[in-house]
This record gives C-alpha cells, structure tokens and sequence, in this order.
C-alpha cells in the first residue's frame, strides 16, 4: 500500500460548522503534513508532525486544530473557518522528516469550500 | 521579491518537442533543488532533486542547477501527452525541515498529441 488517503474528496461547510479533514497511511511513515493550496498557487506548509508530535506549525490560525491520534493518522479540525479559507488541502507523509525525501507521497487533496 | 520565481505559463507544446522549464531564485542560501509534477486534482508528486550545482537526469527528464545565476531548469524530452501537468519547482536550504520548502507558483505544460 503505498498511498496516502484523505477524506472527504470534497467539502461545503458553513462559517459556524465543526468539521474534519481526515488523513490516513500505511506505509509505516513518521512524518506527516497538512498543506493548504490556492488555486494557481502552490502548496503552503501548515503543520509538520513528526513521530507523532506537532514539530512545526507555520503561524496557521487558531481556527485550523491539528490533531495526530497515532502514526497513521492526521486529522486537521475545522472551526469557524472563513470563505478565504476554500482551498485544496493536501496530506502527505514521508519517513522520516526530509524534503529529499523521493518516498514522500501526497494524498489527492480535499476540495473545502466555506459558505 | 519572492524568494521563488517560476513562469505559470500556460505552455503548450506538440508531443515529440522538447519541454523547457524553468525557476529563478534569490536565497542564495538554497542547496536542495526539486521539481514536482501536479496534475489536476491530485496532489504534488517528487520528479526529481538535485543538490548543489549541476545535472541530473533520469528517463526523459533533466534537472539543471545553475547556482552562479540562482537559476534552475527542467528538460523534458520526447514529451508525451501524459506530461500535461503543472510543474511545480522547490527549493530548500537544508533537509531536515519541510518548514525550509519553498514554491514556485507552478508551470501549467499542454502536450497536444
């Protein structure tokens, strides 16, 4: 299994929903992303996990809650969100937290658009 | 100025030429040179890396680093229809932290069969 699987594909919620982004592997990584991508634009950094345990947050608003339950899971909980935050988010895992990393593998994104 | 500056194209191309793409950068701090290949909907996948100055080619694909000018390029030879893709380049100053990873706004390529 060498793929990084998100869920939902796609998601509309409003400015007062509570939602969740889910992330899941199974290649025995210990290093896990969440990217936010605008149209056009190329993928931002959100947080890095890393054996477990939220190694680099980007200054990414409070709104965006990281949460890594264990070594194959990521979830990002979504509070509040605002309509300029409708964007691709991107999972991706690698073994070890290197961006040389060739094994690094992004999961196919989930679609939020805020009402 | 960012710290990464990438032509978003739109390119298009026959199939068979030959695919020039291309980065510009200011950190001369940089060491770590990687291009990704995005097609749509889906997310980013690593084509290749370089570290330091100079080539590296694999398949039909050629990384160049040219760090004197801060200027790094992709070949794609032979290009196919199934290259159309945005291509994404990124650099870093080191491989310990994503944190370090910088984009380029991305290139869309078209390979009209």
């Amino acid at each position: 299994d060498t793929e990084v699987t998100q869920t939902p594909k796609h998601l509309v919620m409003g400015m007062t929903n509570k939602k969740s982004l889910k992330c899941e592997q199974h290649m025995g990584h210990r290093a896990m992303y969440w990217y936010k991508q605008k149209a056009k634009k190329p993928p931002e950094l959100m947080f890095v996990y890393s054996y477990e345990k939220l190694s680099i947050n980007e200054s990414v608003p409070s709104r965006f809650s990281p949460e890594c339950p264990n070594s194959s899971l990521l979830n990002l909980h979504l509070h509040a969100l605002q309509p300029e935050d409708s964007a691709l988010y991107l999972c991706a895992s690698s073994q070890v937290v290197s961006v040389l990393n060739t094994e690094a593998f992004f999961g196919q994104g989930t679609r939020l658009t805020v009402v | 100025q960012k710290e990464v500056e990438q032509d978003p194209g739109p390119l298009s191309v026959p199939e068979g030429a030959i695919v020039s793409l291309n980065c510009t950068y200011s950190n001369s701090a940089f060491q770590y040179f990687m291009w990704y290949r995005q097609y749509s909907r889906k997310g980013p996948e690593l084509l290749m890396y370089t570290y330091s100055s100079g080539n590296k080619e694999d398949g039909r694909f050629t990384a160049q680093v040219d760090k004197s000018s801060k200027y790094i390029s992709l070949f794609i030879r032979d290009s196919q229809p199934s290259d159309s893709a945005t291509y994404l380049c990124a650099m870093s100053v080191d491989q310990t932290g994503a944190n370090n990873l910088f984009f380029g706004t991305g290139t869309r390529l078209t390979v009209i069969p």
